[in-house]
């Protein structure tokens, strides 16, 4: 069976340091993965998505990068934090189509200080 | 452009009630895909069902039931003798067969309370 981790499950960082945060998927080849961010308990929004090794799209502009170096690792980063960066972080895969539905991580929560 | 709107905020309801989440979508595709996912306090999204465009059919699984009309644009979620482990952020959420690169596009939630 197919298994999402990420790590950290929380974080508490200062305004302007970087920042890695790190998914990852066992069970299954080539998966499609996603980043989004959900703020304030509420609303999810999709940052950043992969279909293969070195493919990443981008939906929103920000301060924000993803890299896919390996086929089932999904690094979502920043060289510098805002405040605005605070949210909950949460990881998705899918296969096959990329219209079906995703299956989520446990998420990381980032508290930007 | 696609939309999900869940106008409900908040339910509040007691042990052993039914309670019908909505959910009203829009989209220009005539091949689209509808979901509900369940978020617990604990965080992680728990996929409940994919429904398709094309099958009307409604579907119940246990105590849950999804009623998909096309007419009204609408695919709500009921859940029959609710407990206390339904206590949840439950989110709707649509995704279009035609759209390159495409995302779900989900509803803001609604926060179910289910008291004791």
């Amino acid at each position: 069976s197919q298994t999402i981790h990420q790590w950290p499950a929380t974080l508490v960082q200062p305004v302007g340091s970087p920042l890695s945060l790190e998914c990852t998927v066992e069970g299954t080849s080539n998966p499609n993965l996603y980043w989004y961010r959900q703020a304030a308990g509420r609303g999810l929004q999709l940052l950043f998505y992969s279909v293969g090794i070195g493919q990443i799209s981008s939906e929103v502009p920000q301060n924000l990068s993803a890299s896919r170096p390996q086929d089932r690792q999904f690094i979502l980063s920043s060289k510098k934090l805002l405040l605005s960066d605070s949210g909950f972080y949460l990881c998705a895969w899918n296969y096959g189509q990329i219209s079906y539905e995703q299956y989520f991580g446990p998420g990381t929560r980032l508290t930007v200080t | 452009a696609q939309k999900v709107t869940q106008a409900q905020t908040e339910i509040s309801v007691v042990e052993k009630e039914d309670v019908t989440l909505d959910c009203v979508y829009e989209t220009r595709d005539t091949t689209y895909y509808l979901f509900w996912y369940k978020q617990p306090p604990s965080g992680e999204l728990v996929f409940l069902i994919r429904r398709n465009s094309f099958d009307e059919q409604n579907e119940i699984s246990g105590r849950y039931s999804w009623n998909f009309q096309k007419s009204t644009s609408s695919f709500n979620f009921t859940i029959t003798a609710s407990q206390v482990v339904d206590s949840a952020v439950y989110f709707c959420a649509l995704s279009e067969a035609n759209q390159a690169g495409t995302a779900l596009i989900f509803g803001k939630g609604t926060t179910l309370s289910v008291s004791s």
